[in-house]
């Protein structure tokens, strides 16, 4: 049982290149999260989506797109990336409303 | 929206010693209470969480304490071990997601 899983594990982009980030999710959870992680900082939300077909900004959502592809994965886009979005990024998981939210291993993004 | 906040930001304790982190939140309404541990290089894991019908829960050495009439919850550790330093985090819900405490560096000086 892998729980969440986020590819890539690390990430250097140039200013200005996009990506995509990946999760995916085998505990069969309705919920989905995006958070990211600077130094010395707590989680901030970036995306979540409560159910399948549907997504809603969190707290930090400019500069991000996310999709949810299916029940199991959740992606995070960035479309023009800023050295502002180094980060370490967290996907998360839940059946609902954040109750036992399982966390992916992170994904540490560098933007130069 | 729920704001919660998360005290103390650094905790150093010896080892055996008992370590307490304390966290307010705002919305009245919250029901679930979450607290997370962060070992370096990782991600959140959970450790422990409380209902609003209870005030207490206990896990081995890890409790937490909830008192929804000051709208504040506490993590207790005790007999603290080398392999409790770690980041902790505190969460509380806000509609379809949690928002999360800044989080408490916890060193067990050995």
């Amino acid at each position: 049982n892998a729980g969440v899983t986020q590819t890539p594990k690390f990430q250097v982009l140039k200013t200005g290149q996009s990506m995509t980030l990946q999760c995916a999710q085998d505990m069969n959870h309705n919920s989905m999260y995006w958070y990211r992680q600077d130094p010395g900082m707590g989680l901030r939300l970036i995306y979540y989506s409560a159910s399948e077909g549907t997504t809603d900004k969190g707290e930090v959502p400019n500069g991000y797109n996310v999709s949810r592809l299916n029940k199991r994965e959740f992606s995070l886009r960035l479309e023009s990336a800023a050295p502002s979005q180094t980060s370490v990024y967290f996907c998360a998981s839940s059946e609902r409303d954040g109750v036992e939210a399982f966390f992916g291993q992170g994904t540490r993004l560098t933007v130069v | 929206g729920e704001n919660v906040e998360q005290h103390p930001s650094t905790l150093s304790v010896q080892e055996g010693d008992s370590a307490v982190i304390k966290c307010t939140y705002s919305d009245s309404a919250s029901n679930y209470f979450p607290w997370y541990k962060q070992e370096l290089g990782k991600g959140p894991q959970l450790i422990i969480d409380i209902r609003s019908n209870v005030g207490e829960k206990k896990d081995q050495r890890i409790a937490v304490t909830l008192n929804k009439t000051a709208k504040h919850f506490s993590l207790h550790i005790t007999e603290t071990q080398p392999e409790d330093s770690a980041v902790y985090f505190c969460a509380a819900p806000q509609g379809n997601k949690l928002t999360f405490g800044g989080g408490t560096r916890v060193l067990v000086k050995p």
